[in-house]
């Protein structure tokens, strides 16, 4: 069974501060999806990443993935008050995405 | 850009009442899906369908039914609203890449 762990589920860091949440899946899969979600609102597609090695970046946030260790991160650089949001990562696990908890990142100014 | 809405962000219901959720997209994906959102349990699938008038059970389908009797409409049906069923449900599309999200119903059944 495909599981999907998140860590940190919540993050309080100040403006200005890098941090890096990560995401490990415990089957093979070779697709994995970031989310970002505002509070009481929609999923915002984040990043696409379909292979090993993917690096991709927007803005302060950039996204790796590893499938060897089954692993990918979401590292934000010198963090401002408007990426205060949820994040999910989501892994491809056949016919449906297998989604993370989500971690709550707060950036206080 | 791609464009899901949902019928409504905000419904209270009775226990009992049979609540209909839909979903429509504008962009011919073939894929749907609905969830439901619960704080510190992240989005669980209730139903898909990959073609008009296909379905397949998810991770919860007890209690719901869905129906999608045209591509661009898919709808989540709770036959008999429970108090458990108070959540966020959010409804998505996708080509085989990336899933695009509703607005999402907030739901409250008392």
């Amino acid at each position: 069974e495909l599981k999907v762990e998140q860590n940190p589920l919540f993050l309080s860091m100040q403006e200005g501060k890098n941090y890096t949440i990560y995401c490990n899946y415990s089957t093979t899969s070779d697709r994995l999806y970031w989310y970002r979600q505002d509070p009481g609102k929609s999923l915002e597609s984040l990043f696409v990443l379909l292979s090993n090695g993917a690096v991709k970046q927007e803005g302060r946030l950039m996204a790796s993935l590893d499938t060897k260790a089954r692993l990918s991160t979401l590292h934000i650089t010198a963090a401002v008050h408007d990426l205060s949001a949820t994040y999910f990562c989501a892994v491809d696990g056949g016919y449906q995405l297998i989604w993370g908890a989500g971690t709550k990142l707060i950036i206080k100014p | 850009d791609v464009k899901v809405t949902q019928s409504s962000r905000y419904l209270v219901k009775r226990t009992g009442e049979k609540v209909f959720l839909e979903c429509v997209q504008d962009m011919d994906h073939e894929n749907m899906f609905w969830y439901r959102q619960d704080p510190g349990l992240g989005l669980r699938l209730i139903y898909f369908s990959y073609d008009v008038k296909m379905k397949e059970k998810g991770d919860i389908p007890e209690g719901y039914s869905v129906s999608r009797e045209k591509k661009e409409r898919f709808s989540l049906i709770l036959e008999s609203a429970s108090t458990n069923q108070t959540s966020m449900y959010l409804c998505a599309s996708s080509t085989s890449d990336t899933q695009y999200f509703g607005p999402g119903t907030r739901l409250t059944v008392l």
